[in-house]
């Protein structure tokens, strides 16, 4: 079955340091998302992208953090000063289009660990 | 505000007991309607779509009731294996959520015990 991966799985950064979060979508996918989980707390959104700019974004995708579509098959998170508080569980999703039976298939996490 | 309340849980029931869990939501324009499980630090997983006229998938069966905005799941002859967070999820429908803004809620911890 196809699945979308995530890299790296695990990755523990300075407070103020740039971090980038990667994801390969499923390969005939066509909307991307970014989710993240705080430990012991529920998922949230943070942002949708299609057709190679951001859809939608919620309150907590502040000016720190950004998306790129650098190529055919990456999907990248970038937060640019990170904060004690962003530390969490950062999900990258796709799915094939729009409409009810389109469901959104998770990768496996990235959990970031800001010290 | 809470857009996905459930059950806080946790629930702890033997092997073959039946266990429903329960999920209001605050939009009435809410479109789609998800059960999703999620284990110990692994991403959610689609576990069944929730259609109006209720739908049931071997063991589970779920049922969403529009005017009460309320939403179940039905877990029957539990299995050690069904221990997990059970998240239930809900796309809210305004013009964000047709592209896959999905609300989910804090999820209820299941144990199963032998």
């Amino acid at each position: 079955e196809p699945e979308v991966t995530q890299t790296p799985s695990h990755q523990v950064t300075q407070m103020g340091q740039e971090v980038i979060l990667r994801c390969v979508p499923i390969s005939n996918h066509l909307y991307f998302y970014w989710y993240r989980q705080i430990l012991g707390q529920k998922v949230e959104f943070l942002v949708s992208f299609y057709n190679n700019e951001i859809s939608e974004k919620s309150e907590i995708f502040d000016d720190q953090f950004s998306v790129e579509r650098p190529d055919g098959s990456n999907f990248t998170l970038k937060i640019r000063s990170t904060k004690l508080e962003d530390s969490a569980m950062y999900f990258c999703a796709s799915r094939v289009g729009q409409g009810f039976g389109n469901t959104i298939y998770f990768g496996e996490g990235s959990w970031l660990t800001v010290v | 505000r809470k857009e996905v309340e459930q059950d806080p849980g946790p629930f702890n029931v033997p092997e073959g007991a039946t266990v429903a869990f329960n999920c209001t939501y605050s939009n009435s324009a809410s479109q789609s309607f998800f059960w999703y499980r999620q284990d110990c630090r692994k991403e959610p997983k689609l576990l069944m779509s929730v259609y109006s006229s209720g739908n049931e998938d071997g063991r589970f069966t779920a049922q969403l009731n529009r005017a009460s905005q309320y939403i179940s799941l039905l877990i029957r002859d539990s299995k050690l294996s069904d221990s997990a967070t059970y998240l239930c999820v809900v796309n809210m429908g305004d013009r964000g959520s047709t592209l896959g803004r999905l609300y989910f809620g804090r999820g209820t911890q299941l144990t199963v015990w032998p």
